[in-house]
């Protein structure tokens, strides 16, 4: 049982290029999320997913686009990387959307570094 | 709109001393109450969490009280180890809110021997 996995560990774009983060689970987690994690701000939430086929923004979404496929997997695209996207990104996995008691634990990945020239 | 405010770091301490952690929040409802650990160059990690008022999550010798008159859910420990060395993060899930949560800037604590 892996967990989450996110690929790569670190990436160094520029200006304008596009890239995939991908981000992968193995707990069949219904929820799904990617949130950027800046100094001084926390983590503030991307895009997110509550089951396959299904996707919603969170509170930054702006240059980024994602897709659910497969449970298992959820992607998150840079179309035109800018360096206000510098940044570490990390994904989030968990049983349910609806926050049943016990279900609601989020389980986050080992997070991609990106650095935007 | 909803927000955590937690204090600002780093916060420095001896081995074994003493560790309190100031969290309030600002939220519609009720929310759950979380507090997130990051070791270096690691993920996030749940460390505890309390889903209703005058809760206590308790977890590796941390604690932290959910309480709603006050909305704060202070994280303490009575006796830090150099290996609690990380960034903490205080978060909030609201009520219907699904499982999107609101977290806070985080805390730098340092154990020293």
């Amino acid at each position: 049982n892996a967990g989450v996995t996110q690929t790569p560990k670190f990436q160094v774009l520029k200006t304008g290029q596009s890239m995939t983060l991908q981000c992968a689970q193995d707990m069949n987690h219904e929820y799904m999320s990617w949130y950027r994690q800046d100094p001084g701000m926390g983590l503030r939430l991307i895009h997110y997913s509550v089951g396959a086929g299904i996707t919603d923004q969170g509170e930054v979404p702006n240059g980024y686009n994602v897709s659910r496929s497969t449970t298992e997997d959820f992607p998150l695209r840079l179309l035109s990387a800018a360096p206000s996207q510098t940044s570490v990104y990390f994904c989030a996995s968990s049983y349910s959307f609806g926050g049943r008691s016990g279900q609601e634990t989020q389980y986050f990945g080992p997070g991609t570094r990106l650095l935007v020239l | 709109g909803d927000s955590v405010t937690q204090m600002e770091g780093p916060v420095t301490l001896s081995e074994e001393a003493f560790l309190t952690i100031n969290c309030t929040y600002t939220a519609t409802g009720y929310p759950s109450l979380f507090w997130y650990v990051q070791y270096p160059g690691e993920g996030l990690q749940l460390l505890l969490k309390a889903t209703k008022a005058d809760d206590k999550g308790s977890n590796k010798g941390f604690e932290a009280t959910y309480r709603k008159e006050t909305t704060s859910f202070h994280l303490e420990k009575g006796s830090v180890q150099v290996s609690d060395s990380a960034v903490y993060f205080c978060a909030l899930r609201l009520t219907g809110g699904g499982n999107k949560l609101t977290f806070g800037t985080g805390t730098q604590l340092k154990v020293e021997l």
